[in-house]
Protein backbone atom coordinates (compact mmCIF):
# COMPACT_ATOMS: atom_id res chain seq x y z
CA UNK A 1 0.00 0.00 0.00
CA UNK A 2 0.88 3.80 0.13
CA UNK A 3 2.20 3.75 -3.32
CA UNK A 4 3.02 7.24 -5.44
CA UNK A 5 3.32 7.64 -8.92
CA UNK A 6 5.31 9.99 -11.25
CA UNK A 7 4.54 10.53 -15.08
CA UNK A 8 7.25 11.31 -16.58
CA UNK A 9 10.09 9.49 -15.16
CA UNK A 10 11.78 11.56 -17.62
CA UNK A 11 11.26 14.69 -19.72
CA UNK A 12 14.14 16.58 -21.62
CA UNK A 13 12.61 20.18 -23.43
CA UNK A 14 14.34 23.23 -24.87
CA UNK A 15 14.80 26.54 -22.79
CA UNK A 16 12.58 28.30 -22.51
CA UNK A 17 9.48 25.84 -22.49
CA UNK A 18 6.73 24.70 -19.28
CA UNK A 19 6.50 21.53 -18.31
CA UNK A 20 4.01 19.57 -16.38
CA UNK A 21 5.16 16.77 -14.01
CA UNK A 22 2.12 14.85 -11.95
CA UNK A 23 2.60 13.43 -8.77
CA UNK A 24 -0.54 10.87 -7.76
CA UNK A 25 -1.46 8.86 -4.75
CA UNK A 26 -2.23 5.39 -5.71
CA UNK A 27 -4.14 3.65 -3.05
CA UNK A 28 -4.43 6.30 -0.48
CA UNK A 29 -6.00 9.83 -0.58
CA UNK A 30 -3.47 12.91 0.13
CA UNK A 31 -4.26 16.08 1.55
CA UNK A 32 -1.04 17.02 1.80
CA UNK A 33 1.63 16.57 -0.90
CA UNK A 34 5.10 17.50 -1.05
CA UNK A 35 7.64 18.34 -3.82
CA UNK A 36 11.55 17.91 -3.66
CA UNK A 37 14.26 18.53 -5.94
CA UNK A 38 17.97 16.60 -5.80
CA UNK A 39 20.50 17.86 -8.14
CA UNK A 40 23.36 15.39 -8.67
CA UNK A 41 24.77 13.49 -5.89
CA UNK A 42 23.40 16.04 -3.14
CA UNK A 43 20.35 15.91 -0.79
CA UNK A 44 16.93 16.24 -1.07
CA UNK A 45 15.60 19.86 -0.75
CA UNK A 46 12.09 20.66 0.27
CA UNK A 47 10.38 23.12 -2.61
CA UNK A 48 6.88 23.51 -1.61
CA UNK A 49 3.94 21.84 0.76
CA UNK A 50 0.87 21.44 -1.77
CA UNK A 51 -2.62 21.49 0.33
CA UNK A 52 -5.32 20.26 -1.62
CA UNK A 53 -8.12 22.94 -2.76
CA UNK A 54 -5.02 25.79 -1.60
CA UNK A 55 -2.54 27.33 -2.48
CA UNK A 56 0.98 25.62 -1.94
CA UNK A 57 3.44 26.80 0.44
CA UNK A 58 7.23 27.48 -1.02
CA UNK A 59 10.02 27.18 0.96
CA UNK A 60 12.53 30.12 0.83
CA UNK A 61 13.98 31.02 -2.15
CA UNK A 62 11.67 29.11 -4.42
CA UNK A 63 9.78 31.05 -6.77
CA UNK A 64 6.39 30.22 -6.60
CA UNK A 65 5.57 31.99 -9.90
CA UNK A 66 8.35 29.79 -11.89
CA UNK A 67 7.15 26.28 -9.61
CA UNK A 68 3.71 26.31 -10.27
CA UNK A 69 1.82 23.94 -7.97
CA UNK A 70 -1.80 22.71 -8.08
CA UNK A 71 -3.37 19.81 -5.96
CA UNK A 72 -6.64 19.81 -7.45
CA UNK A 73 -7.60 16.35 -5.77
CA UNK A 74 -6.72 14.06 -3.01
CA UNK A 75 -5.05 11.78 -5.32
CA UNK A 76 -3.43 14.15 -8.09
CA UNK A 77 -0.90 17.24 -7.52
CA UNK A 78 1.11 18.53 -10.58
CA UNK A 79 4.55 20.72 -10.56
CA UNK A 80 4.55 23.00 -14.12
CA UNK A 81 8.43 24.31 -14.61
CA UNK A 82 7.69 27.36 -16.22
CA UNK A 83 9.90 28.84 -18.64
CA UNK A 84 12.71 26.34 -17.79
CA UNK A 85 16.06 27.27 -18.27
CA UNK A 86 19.20 24.55 -17.68
CA UNK A 87 19.77 24.95 -14.56
CA UNK A 88 16.24 24.00 -13.80
CA UNK A 89 17.62 20.51 -14.74
CA UNK A 90 17.45 18.23 -11.87
CA UNK A 91 15.34 15.39 -10.56
CA UNK A 92 12.04 16.03 -9.20
CA UNK A 93 10.50 13.78 -6.54
CA UNK A 94 7.00 14.05 -4.91
CA UNK A 95 5.54 12.58 -2.04
CA UNK A 96 2.01 11.99 0.03
CA UNK A 97 1.09 12.30 3.42
CA UNK A 98 -1.97 10.65 3.96
CA UNK A 99 -5.06 11.99 5.19
CA UNK A 100 -5.72 11.14 8.94
CA UNK A 101 -2.36 9.24 9.16
CA UNK A 102 0.97 10.48 11.05
CA UNK A 103 1.96 13.62 10.44
CA UNK A 104 5.43 12.66 10.01
CA UNK A 105 5.03 10.03 7.52
CA UNK A 106 5.41 10.84 3.32
CA UNK A 107 5.60 8.33 1.07
CA UNK A 108 7.52 9.13 -1.92
CA UNK A 109 7.56 8.77 -5.79
CA UNK A 110 10.03 7.37 -8.00
CA UNK A 111 10.77 10.76 -9.25
CA UNK A 112 11.34 12.34 -12.64
CA UNK A 113 14.79 13.62 -14.11
CA UNK A 114 13.98 16.77 -16.01
CA UNK A 115 16.97 17.72 -18.33
CA UNK A 116 16.56 21.29 -19.87
CA UNK A 117 19.10 21.54 -23.24
CA UNK B 1 15.46 24.29 12.94
CA UNK B 2 16.17 20.50 12.83
CA UNK B 3 19.15 19.54 10.93
CA UNK B 4 21.03 16.33 9.95
CA UNK B 5 24.69 15.70 9.47
CA UNK B 6 26.18 12.41 7.57
CA UNK B 7 29.38 12.22 8.51
CA UNK B 8 30.48 9.99 5.23
CA UNK B 9 29.79 10.66 2.14
CA UNK B 10 30.78 6.69 0.88
CA UNK B 11 30.86 3.76 2.63
CA UNK B 12 32.72 0.64 1.54
CA UNK B 13 32.31 -2.83 3.29
CA UNK B 14 32.46 -6.47 1.40
CA UNK B 15 29.62 -8.65 1.44
CA UNK B 16 28.81 -10.36 4.91
CA UNK B 17 31.01 -7.54 7.02
CA UNK B 18 29.17 -5.13 9.08
CA UNK B 19 27.28 -2.20 7.94
CA UNK B 20 27.62 1.41 10.07
CA UNK B 21 26.46 4.52 8.60
CA UNK B 22 26.46 7.60 10.89
CA UNK B 23 23.88 10.28 11.50
CA UNK B 24 24.32 13.28 14.26
CA UNK B 25 21.15 15.38 14.64
CA UNK B 26 20.37 19.10 15.75
CA UNK B 27 17.28 19.48 17.02
CA UNK B 28 15.69 22.15 19.89
CA UNK B 29 13.05 19.27 21.35
CA UNK B 30 12.45 15.67 20.95
CA UNK B 31 12.48 14.77 17.34
CA UNK B 32 11.59 12.22 14.89
CA UNK B 33 14.34 10.95 13.24
CA UNK B 34 14.23 8.49 10.29
CA UNK B 35 16.52 6.70 7.58
CA UNK B 36 15.31 6.19 4.20
CA UNK B 37 17.15 4.25 1.23
CA UNK B 38 17.16 5.02 -2.20
CA UNK B 39 17.73 2.53 -5.42
CA UNK B 40 18.44 3.98 -8.28
CA UNK B 41 15.39 4.25 -10.50
CA UNK B 42 13.37 3.94 -7.60
CA UNK B 43 11.41 6.04 -4.96
CA UNK B 44 12.45 6.61 -1.55
CA UNK B 45 12.08 3.90 1.27
CA UNK B 46 11.46 4.18 4.67
CA UNK B 47 14.08 1.91 6.76
CA UNK B 48 13.18 3.12 10.51
CA UNK B 49 11.84 5.58 12.31
CA UNK B 50 12.36 6.64 15.54
CA UNK B 51 9.57 8.75 17.64
CA UNK B 52 11.35 8.40 21.47
CA UNK B 53 8.94 4.94 22.11
CA UNK B 54 12.70 2.77 22.30
CA UNK B 55 15.85 3.74 21.65
CA UNK B 56 16.59 1.50 19.17
CA UNK B 57 14.72 0.69 16.82
CA UNK B 58 14.48 -2.04 14.34
CA UNK B 59 13.55 -1.28 10.48
CA UNK B 60 13.30 -3.74 7.43
CA UNK B 61 15.87 -5.81 6.10
CA UNK B 62 17.84 -6.15 9.42
CA UNK B 63 18.85 -2.32 9.57
CA UNK B 64 18.58 -1.14 13.05
CA UNK B 65 19.22 2.42 14.41
CA UNK B 66 19.96 3.48 17.85
CA UNK B 67 18.89 7.18 19.15
CA UNK B 68 21.09 8.32 21.67
CA UNK B 69 20.35 11.52 23.19
CA UNK B 70 23.92 12.24 25.19
CA UNK B 71 25.63 11.89 22.00
CA UNK B 72 22.86 13.36 19.67
CA UNK B 73 23.24 10.59 17.24
CA UNK B 74 21.29 7.69 15.35
CA UNK B 75 23.70 5.75 13.32
CA UNK B 76 22.53 2.79 10.97
CA UNK B 77 23.77 -0.62 11.12
CA UNK B 78 22.88 -3.86 9.77
CA UNK B 79 25.31 -7.09 10.84
CA UNK B 80 26.14 -7.96 7.48
CA UNK B 81 26.04 -6.70 4.46
CA UNK B 82 24.35 -7.62 0.96
CA UNK B 83 24.67 -7.10 -2.40
CA UNK B 84 21.47 -5.73 -2.35
CA UNK B 85 22.08 -3.09 0.22
CA UNK B 86 24.18 -0.72 -1.80
CA UNK B 87 22.42 2.37 -2.29
CA UNK B 88 22.06 5.43 -1.18
CA UNK B 89 20.84 6.05 2.56
CA UNK B 90 19.18 9.41 3.50
CA UNK B 91 19.25 10.45 7.61
CA UNK B 92 16.23 12.72 8.00
CA UNK B 93 14.48 14.52 10.80
CA UNK B 94 11.16 16.07 11.45
CA UNK B 95 10.57 19.55 11.81
CA UNK B 96 7.43 21.17 12.90
CA UNK B 97 5.23 23.28 10.30
CA UNK B 98 1.69 25.28 10.76
CA UNK B 99 0.57 23.10 8.76
CA UNK B 100 -0.67 19.48 9.77
CA UNK B 101 2.03 17.85 8.91
CA UNK B 102 5.32 17.71 9.37
CA UNK B 103 8.39 18.75 7.04
CA UNK B 104 11.01 16.31 6.48
CA UNK B 105 15.00 17.78 7.18
CA UNK B 106 17.52 15.35 4.88
CA UNK B 107 21.11 14.90 5.42
CA UNK B 108 23.65 14.57 2.73
CA UNK B 109 23.46 11.20 2.00
CA UNK B 110 25.89 8.71 2.38
CA UNK B 111 26.64 5.94 -0.79
CA UNK B 112 26.68 2.28 0.34
CA UNK B 113 29.00 0.22 -1.44
CA UNK B 114 29.21 -3.34 -0.80
CA UNK B 115 31.55 -5.65 -2.67
CA UNK B 116 31.73 -9.35 -2.90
Amino acid sequence: GAVVSQHPSRVICKSGTSVKIECRSLDFQATTMFWYRQFPKQSLMLMATSNEGSKATYEQGVEKDKFLINHASLTLSTLTVTSAHPEDSSFYICSGGITGGNTDTQYFGPGTRLTVL
Amino acid sequence: AQSVTQLDSHVSVSEGTPVLLRCNYSSSYSPSLFWYVQHPNKGLQLLLKYTSAATLVKGINGFEAEFKKSETSFHLTKPSAHMSDAAEYFCVVSDLMNTGFQKLVFGTGTRLLVSP
